[in-house]
């Protein structure tokens, strides 16, 4: 099984300011045939389904605000918020969806300074 | 607009039985794959089952492996999860969860979830 980590557990964040989050898989992710990483972000807010944000490592799904943005290749990954809005706070999660069983990572919680 | 929406979730007893609906609306429910994915209360997400968009071809985590099985009525627009020997670890909220084009596993719509409580 392919296991991810996330790090930090939780950062604080001012308005405005940049929150970078970190995926590491225990294995690579990136698939040579194609050259994706099969590396997905959500975001899930208090009470709230999941929201697919990033797929692919770093395309962003329609309608996901562009000061959230993905990158990374093979076994590390991050997200990163430009410019942290109130609406963000939430717990993030990286998915691998290169192999089964599909890991997710055990989430950052996102909150304002 | 793309909708999932869960049913059948409750209060059941460790070793009972249960069967989870998801109808779906909104898109070509089959031609996309289809998932369902639990989160225990306070917890992460844990990927349980995905189903192929023909319904051939299943997938399951080994924690469920043998008492879950995940099946599709294309005709129904319906995803299923029959849970059978549920045990207290299976708490959860289950969602249903849309793939991604092609076999590209990743979630992209999810429902609002159905609590499962398994407890005497």
């Amino acid at each position: 099984d392919i296991v991810m980590t996330q790090s930090p557990d939780s950062l604080a964040v001012s308005l405005g300011e940049r929150a970078t989050i970190n995926c590491k898989s225990s294995q690579s992710v990136l698939y040579i045939s194609n050259n994706k990483n099969y590396l997905a972000w959500y975001q899930q807010k208090p009470g709230q389904p999941p929201n697919l944000l990033i797929y692919w490592a770093s395309t962003r799904e329609s309608g996901v605000p562009d000061r959230f943005s993905g990158s990374g290749s093979g076994t590390d990954f991050t997200l990163t918020i430009s410019s942290l809005q109130a609406e963000d706070v939430a717990v993030y999660y990286c998915q691998q969806y290169y192999s089964t069983p599909f890991t997710f990572g055990p989430g950052t919680k996102v909150d304002i300074k | 607009e793309v909708q999932l929406l869960e049913s059948g979730g409750g209060l059941v007893q460790p070793g009972g039985s249960l069967r989870l609906s998801c109808a779906v609306s909104g898109f070509t429910f089959t031609i996309y794959p289809m998932s369902w994915v639990r989160q225990a209360p306070g917890k992460g997400l844990e990927w349980v089952s995905t189903v192929s968009d023909s319904g051939v071809s299943t997938y399951y985590a080994d924690s469920v492996k043998g008492r879950f099985t995940i099946s599709r009525d294309n005709s129904k627009n319906t995803l299923y999860l029959q849970m059978n020997s549920l045990r207290a670890e299976d708490t959860a909220v289950y969602y249903c969860a849309k793939c991604g084009p092609e076999i590209d596993y990743y979630f992209d719509y999810w429902g609002q979830g159905t609590l499962v409580t398994v407890s005497s």
